[in-house]
């Protein structure tokens, strides 16, 4: 599985536009880029997931070049319940299980 | 979608002793995981458990600790046995389910427990 790097922390200011990038130079041809929420004492969430190009729903836009090596997670407007750590995962298949790394811990304050 | 709960949601254990955590799921999944995530740090993976089959163990995790079972598609215990201080960590249960949408990528998508807060004194 290719290793994803993401900057350790975050801050903004609310209804800030939020954007997270992830490197993952070595992505594979069948790999997905997909991105979990974490709040305190929660299971992870699905935010997001795509191939390439850009990819929008109801919560987050994701942005994908066309070489893969990169993404990035953009959070419109934030508030401060959005505070949480975000994880950047490479993933290929439904029967693999997901490796987190270390995500992004994403500060919102007033 | 899955929905998944655990039992218990915290539990505070004595050393030496042993904890079986439970994970249900509302619906048939083939595939279910275990992870553990130590105080301030991220998921990692315990072990993989497939219904009607052995579990499969990621390196530094071995059955005779967390013993599993997996006797249907919506149901499985992790037991952290002989637990010390260290075992302190909240456990997650996990499984991949169809996501059901459109569009390109896989259809399935993985579902997290809220998890089991495991202090051990």
């Amino acid at each position: 599985l290719a290793k994803t790097t993401q900057p350790i922390s975050m801050d903004s200011y609310e209804g800030q536009e939020v954007n997270i990038t992830c490197s993952h130079n070595n992505i594979a041809t069948n790999d997905y880029i997909t991105w979990y929420q974490q709040f305190p004492s929660q299971g992870p969430r699905f935010i997001i997931q795509g191939y390439k190009t850009k990819v929008t729903n109801e919560v987050a836009s994701l942005f994908i070049p066309a070489d893969r090596k990169s993404s990035t997670l953009s959070l419109p407007r934030v508030s401060l319940s959005d505070t949480a750590v975000y994880y950047c995962l490479v993933r290929n298949s439904g029967n693999t299980p997901l490796v987190f790394g270390k995500g992004t811990r994403l500060s919102v304050i007033a | 979608s899955a929905v998944i709960s655990q039992k218990p949601s915290r539990d505070i254990c004595q050393r030496g002793t042993s904890l079986t955590i439970q994970c249900q799921v509302d619906s048939q999944v083939t595939m279910m995981f275990w992870y553990r995530q130590q105080p301030g740090q991220s998921l990692t993976l315990i072990a993989t458990a497939n219904q009607g089959s052995e579990a499969t163990y990621e390196s530094g995790f071995v059955i005779d600790k967390f013993p599993i079972s997996r006797p249907n598609l919506t149901f499985s215990t992790l037991t952290v046995s002989n637990m010390s201080p260290e075992d302190s960590s909240i456990y997650l249960c996990s499984v991949v389910s169809p996501k059901g949408g459109t569009g390109r990528g896989p259809q399935e998508t993985q579902y997290f427990g809220p998890g089991t807060r495991l202090l051990v004194l």
